[in-house]
């Protein structure tokens, strides 16, 4: 069965300093891979995407299939990156749409 | 264009009520997902819907059930309310629905079951 694990809950930086919200992944197929953030009273929204190779924000994430990982790192956090991060994973064998989510890491950075 | 819309934002019911959250998709989506959001288990997939047809089903009982239009916008229907299924109820829509895409959230309903 699909899991993904973020094992941190709570995560503090200080400004300035490298971010790295780890991810792993269980998933017997080739899987789509996301980051969805979730800023203080905004909706959820999409972040990042492993397809793309895309850098939003200065976040990055690359998708690691030996590790089974999809790590998401920033180099220099900075305060307005405080938030919900979850990393979902979606494939054609759990259906199109089908969104699976890890339970999220809450990234306070700290000035 | 406008985002997804849900209404109402929040509810209160009583146990054994039944309840019907709506979801009006981003204009030429045509997928629309449900999520249930708790702080115990977190984002679960309920359905997704596309075309007018359910084609994907999460890991939730027959109490929790969903309906599309012809013009995209979705209901889901919550019958015999029991007090676990107080939860933020989250809808997504895409345009095709395939795994690639983004999907874009609307802002939720806070449902509270006493």
């Amino acid at each position: 069965a699909q899991r993904v694990t973020q094992p941190e809950k709570l995560l503090s930086v200080f400004k300035g300093a490298p971010v790295e919200l780890k991810c792993n992944y269980s998933y017997s197929g080739s899987p789509e891979l996301f980051w969805y953030v979730q800023y203080s009273r905004q909706r959820l929204q999409l972040l990042l995407r492993h397809i793309s190779r895309e850098s939003i924000k200065g976040f990055t994430a690359d998708l690691n299939k030996g590790e089974t990982s999809f790590h998401l790192k920033k180099p220099f956090a900075q305060e307005e990156d405080s938030a919900m991060y979850y990393c979902a994973l979606s494939g054609r064998r759990t259906g199109a749409n089908n969104l699976f989510f890890g339970t999220g890491t809450r990234l306070t950075v700290i000035p | 264009k406008a985002g997804v819309t849900q209404t109402p934002r929040y509810l209160i019911k009583t146990r054994g009520q039944q309840v019907t959250l709506s979801c009006s998709p981003i204009s030429g989506h045509r997928s629309v997902s449900w999520y249930q959001q708790t702080p115990g288990q977190g984002l679960q997939f309920l359905f997704e819907y596309f075309s007018e047809t359910q084609r994907n089903k999460g890991n939730f009982p027959g109490r929790f059930s969903g309906r599309q239009f012809s013009n995209s916008r979705s209901e889901m229907n919550v019958s015999t309310l029991e007090l676990g299924d107080s939860a933020l109820y989250l809808c997504a829509s895409s345009w095709r629905g395939d795994v690639q895409e983004t999907q874009y959230f609307g802002p939720g309903t806070r449902l509270l079951v006493l």
